[in-house]
């Protein structure tokens, strides 16, 4: 079936620091790749998505590349504020069959950002 | 625009007994999806209702059923309740199920907690 596995976290970073969050998959067909953050208290909310290979999503600072040959989509921002501080989740949805439009996610890496 | 709301935002129940969780979609969405988070943990797709009916479900048991409505709003029910039902059950909506490429929108949740 379809999975998702993200770096085991947490993640701590000074401010203005550089963020990378690892996301491999594993599916059939071509997903669709979103990454959601979830602050403390509050639902998930749509950071950024990639529909297709060598796609680029971006959002706030933050951009992912959908990598078929690797299977990936890491997450990256080049300089995080404590704002950033949550909990991020990479997640996919299959094209297709049985996971038509449902989220599959991964484990959550809890980023702290220290000023 | 008011976007996903749920209820109750807490409850706390006892072993064996039943709940019934609410969810109202984004203004404009058709499709609900419940998603089961344990602490500490990814969300896990419950189940999704489109056009009243449910299309797509999850690995979880019999106990746990839902409803959409002609308004298209939706219940989460549980019976029976286990210890380890004891999570966050989050609500998302969407529009049009048959684009996967749609993002999925989150409410704040509900804090069920098996005593």
């Amino acid at each position: 079936g379809d999975s998702v596995t993200q770096m085991e976290g947490p993640v701590t970073l000074s401010e203005e620091a550089f963020l990378t969050i690892n996301c491999t998959y594993t599916a059939t067909g071509y997903p669709s790749l979103f990454w959601y953050v979830q602050y403390p208290g509050e639902g998930l909310q749509l950071l950024l998505k990639a529909t297709k290979a060598d796609d680029k999503g971006s959002n706030k600072g933050f951009e992912a590349t959908y990598r078929k040959e690797t299977t990936s989509f890491h997450l990256e921002k080049g300089s995080v504020q404590v704002s950033d501080s949550a909990v991020y989740f990479c997640a996919l949805t299959a094209a297709g069959g049985t996971s038509y439009g449902k989220l599959t996610f991964g484990q959550g890496t809890i980023l702290t950002v220290h000023p | 625009d008011a976007g996903v709301t749920q209820s109750p935002t807490h409850l706390i129940k006892t072993r064996g007994q039943q709940v019934t969780l609410r969810c109202s979609p984004k203004s404009g969405h058709d499709t609900v999806s419940w998603y089961q988070q344990a602490l500490g943990q990814g969300p896990q797709f419950i189940f999704q209702y489109y056009e009243e009916e449910e299309r797509q479900r999850g690995n979880f048991p019999d106990r746990f059923s839902g409803h959409q409505f002609p308004n298209y709003s939706s219940e989460l029910n549980v019976n029976a309740l286990l210890l380890g039902d004891s999570a966050l059950y989050l609500c998302a909506s969407s529009f049009d199920r048959a684009n996967p490429d749609q993002p999925q929108h989150f409410g704040d949740g509900t804090r069920l907690s098996i005593l």
